[in-house]
C-alpha cells in the first residue's frame, strides 16, 4: 500500500526568508501524482502546486516551488521570500494514475515569524 | 460559480444518534471522497465514490455509511457505533482530465 510520511511536524521560518518543507513516500507505480495542500486557519484546503512523475521538471508556482526526487522517492515544498499569509498546516499528497483515491501525510505546521 | 457545498458547517450528535452530512457538487465531478481530520492530524479517507451507485471502503470506514444515488450528491451518516465522532470532516471532489481534489470548507462534528 502507498504511504506518506511527512516527518516534521512544525517548522517555522522568518518573514522573506526561505524554508523547505519534506515529504517522502512510498510507491510500486510508476506513474502517479504528488501534490502540496495549504489549510490555513479557515481550515480551507487550498491546492499549492502539483507534480506529475512523468516529468522530469521540478513544478514552480510563483514562490512556491518543488525538489521531487523519483529514484528516492521525496517530494520537497520549497517556499521562497515567506509571508505572513504562509502560515498554515500543509500537506503532501499522493494519487496513483490508475486509481481515483488520494492518500495524505500527517501534515507540518508552518510558523511564519515576523 | 461551481463548487462543493457542505451543510452544516457546525454538528452536534447525541450519544447513540445517527447524524448526516451533506456533501453537494456542481462541478460536474465523477469522484466525490470523505475525509476525516483530527486535530493536528492529516486527512484519513472515510469513503469514495467514483460513479453513481458504487463506493468504496477507505481506510476508516467503520460507524460510518453513504450513498451515491445522484452524481452531485455525496452524504455521509455518521452512526451510532462510531465512538469516537468528534473531527472536522471534508468531502472532496475530482475527475480525470483534472488530476487534483477540489475541497468543501468542511463540517465540524461535536458530541454533546
Amino acid at each position: 500500500a502507498q504511504t506518506v510520511t511527512q516527518s516534521q511536524p512544525e517548522m517555522s521560518v522568518q518573514e522573506a526568508e526561505t524554508v523547505t518543507l519534506s515529504c517522502t513516500y512510498d510507491t510500486s507505480e510508476s506513474d502517479y501524482y504528488l501534490f502540496w495542500y495549504k489549510q490555513p486557519p479557515s481550515r480551507q484546503m487550498i491546492l499549492v502546486i502539483r507534480q506529475e512523475a512523468y516529468k522530469q521538471q521540478n513544478a514552480t508556482e510563483n514562490r512556491f516551488s518543488v525538489n521531487f526526487q523519483k529514484a528516492a522517492k521525496s517530494f520537497s515544498l520549497k517556499i521562497s521570500d515567506s509571508q505572513l499569509g504562509d502560515a498554515a498546516m500543509y500537506f503532501c499528497a499522493y494519487r496513483g494514475s490508475g486509481t481515483y483515491k488520494y492518500i495524505f501525510g500527517t501534515g507540518t505546521r508552518l510558523k511564519v515569524l515576523a | 460559480d461551481g463548487g462543493i457545498t457542505q451543510s452544516p458547517k457546525y454538528l452536534f450528535r447525541k450519544e447513540g444518534q445517527n447524524v448526516t452530512l451533506s456533501c453537494e457538487q456542481n462541478l460536474n465531478h465523477d469522484a466525490m471522497y470523505w475525509y476525516r481530520q483530527d486535530p493536528g492530524q492529516g486527512l484519513r479517507l472515510i469513503y469514495y465514490s467514483q460513479i453513481v451507485n458504487d463506493f468504496q471502503k477507505g481506510d476508516i470506514a467503520e460507524g460510518y455509511s453513504v450513498s451515491r444515488e445522484k452524481k452531485e450528491s455525496f452524504p455521509l451518516t455518521v452512526t451510532s457505533a462510531q465512538k469516537n465522532p468528534t473531527a472536522f470532516y471534508l468531502c472532496a471532489s475530482s475527475t480525470v482530465g483534472r488530476e487534483k481534489l477540489f475541497f468543501g470548507s468542511g463540517t465540524q462534528l461535536s458530541v454533546l
